[in-house]
């Protein structure tokens, strides 16, 4: 069957780094996405990676290795307002999305 | 401002009525999409819509009815066959029906069975 996981929940303080991994089992893969929801709201797009690397945009940063179906989303300078989840989804071989159940990540002053 | 709304917010349903909720973009996208979150799981697909008058089963399309008569519009039907309907409900929308180009969500209705 296909998998996404990520850790259910993360604590982190506020003006440090957090990482949030994602590892994932899919038939084939064309893509994977990270989008940040706080809670009760719509999800927002963060980032969409494609090939091996690391990508950089602003304080957020995305990682992809696809020979270890593996993905982080690294977050610096951690601001309260970064408190939300964070969901990880992967566009299979059939262009199918699958979503992970999300990441909560609890910012502390 | 272009975006995707969806009404109502919260909504509450006595057990065998059907509900509607509602969904309209104004982002010009063709391709829209129904998905339920439940705590502790991710988005599933319900339906999805590629063009107008056109519109496929997700993966739990079971108790659940769409339309899709305008380019702006996709409104979900929950209907009383639906076993355990209440969960939140997001809209979401696309350039096009491939799933590698960014899907644009709206605000989400919570709807609660009683």
């Amino acid at each position: 069957g296909q998998n996404i996981d990520q850790p259910t929940e993360m604590t982190a303080t506020e003006g440090a780094i957090v990482q949030i991994n994602c590892t994932y089992q899919t038939s084939g893969f064309n893509g994977l996405f990270w989008y940040q929801q706080h809670a009760g709201e719509a999800p927002t797009f963060l980032s969409y990676n494609v090939l091996d690397g690391l990508e950089e945009k602003g304080r957020f940063s995305s990682f992809l290795s696809r020979s270890k179906g593996y993905s982080y989303l690294l977050l610096k300078e951690l601001q309260m307002k970064d408190s939300a989840s964070y969901l990880c989804a992967v566009v299979d071989s059939n262009y199918q999305l699958i979503w992970g159940a999300g990441t909560k990540l609890i910012i502390k002053p | 401002d272009g975006g995707i709304t969806q009404s109502p917010k919260y909504l509450f349903r006595k057990e065998g009525q059907n509900v509607t909720l509602s969904c309209e973009q104004n982002l010009n996208h063709d391709a829209m999409y129904w998905y339920r979150q439940d705590p502790g799981q991710g988005l599933r697909l319900i339906y999805y819509s590629q063009i107008v008058n056109d519109f496929q089963k997700g993966d739990i399309a079971e108790g659940y009815s769409v339309s899709r008569e305008k380019k702006e519009s996709f409104p979900l039907t929950v209907t009383s066959a639906q076993k355990n309907p209440t969960a939140f409900y997001l809209c979401a929308s696309s350039i096009a029906d491939q799933r590698t180009d960014t899907q644009y969500f709206g605000p989400g209705t919570r709807l609660t069975v009683l």
